[in-house]
């Protein structure tokens, strides 16, 4: 099993640019999540989803867009990319048998000039 | 917010040391979790705690889920140089689904 998988893993965007990052996860885990991490504020919950169709808002989901039509697939959209998005990006699976034990792809690196 | 907080932020020992690091609030939380992140990589589960008062160990690291269900553990006893890296603490609130918060973390570096 490859995990959970994440690309690119840096990415440079202007001010006003869209662009998708892909996440991926071959366990067959109902629940995935993304997270934002910022310095010294640990992980910040962003969207997440509990299922193929469904999804949700986290703690910080403005500027984000998400969408899962796949249980493998939980891609997320920034529609227009500011500096306050400069972050690492992680997104995130789980059973709901073990719901708190998440494992999570190596992230992306997105900076926003 | 924030409402998970990790100290210390940061630590630097001498490789053979035991290495303490706690997380409060100032709510209740019906689970806590460990996690362990190396440097350009996701965080990694190291313990999760179910029950308040539980004791778990895994391998040189315990960790303890507090009695008053406000507060976690993590000891590591003998540090080794692979233990460099971000510890986080996690959270869920007993008044939420599963989601997690998560506190800021503590940078551990081991010199050799």
């Amino acid at each position: 099993n490859a995990g959970v998988t994440q690309t690119p893993k840096f990415q440079v965007l202007k001010t006003g640019q869209s662009m998708t990052l892909q996440c991926a996860q071959d366990m067959n885990h109902e629940y995935m999540s993304w997270y934002r991490q910022d310095p010294g504020m640990g992980l910040r919950l962003i969207h997440y989803s509990v299922g193929a169709g469904i999804t949700d808002q986290g703690e910080v989901p403005n500027g984000y867009n998400v969408s899962r039509s796949t249980t493998e697939d939980f891609p997320l959209r920034l529609l227009s990319a500011a500096p306050s998005q400069t972050s690492v990006y992680f997104c995130a699976s789980h059973t709901v048998l073990t719901p708190y034990e998440q494992y999570f792809g190596p992230g992306t690196r997105l900076t926003v000039t | 917010g924030q409402q998970l907080n990790q100290s210390p932020q940061s630590m630097f020992i001498q490789e053979g040391e035991d290495v303490s690091m706690n997380c409060t609030s100032s709510s209740i939380f019906n689970t806590w979790l460990w996690y362990k992140q190396d440097p350009g990589e996701g965080p990694v589960l190291l313990i999760a705690l179910y029950k308040a008062g539980e004791l778990t160990s895994n391998g040189r690291l315990t960790a303890q889920f507090g009695i008053t269900r406000k507060d976690s553990f993590l000891n590591i006893s003998a540090s080794i140089p692979s233990d460099v890296g971000i510890y986080f603490c996690a959270g869920q609130r007993m008044d939420s689904s599963y989601k997690l918060i998560f506190g800021s973390g503590t940078r551990l570096l081991v010199r050799p």
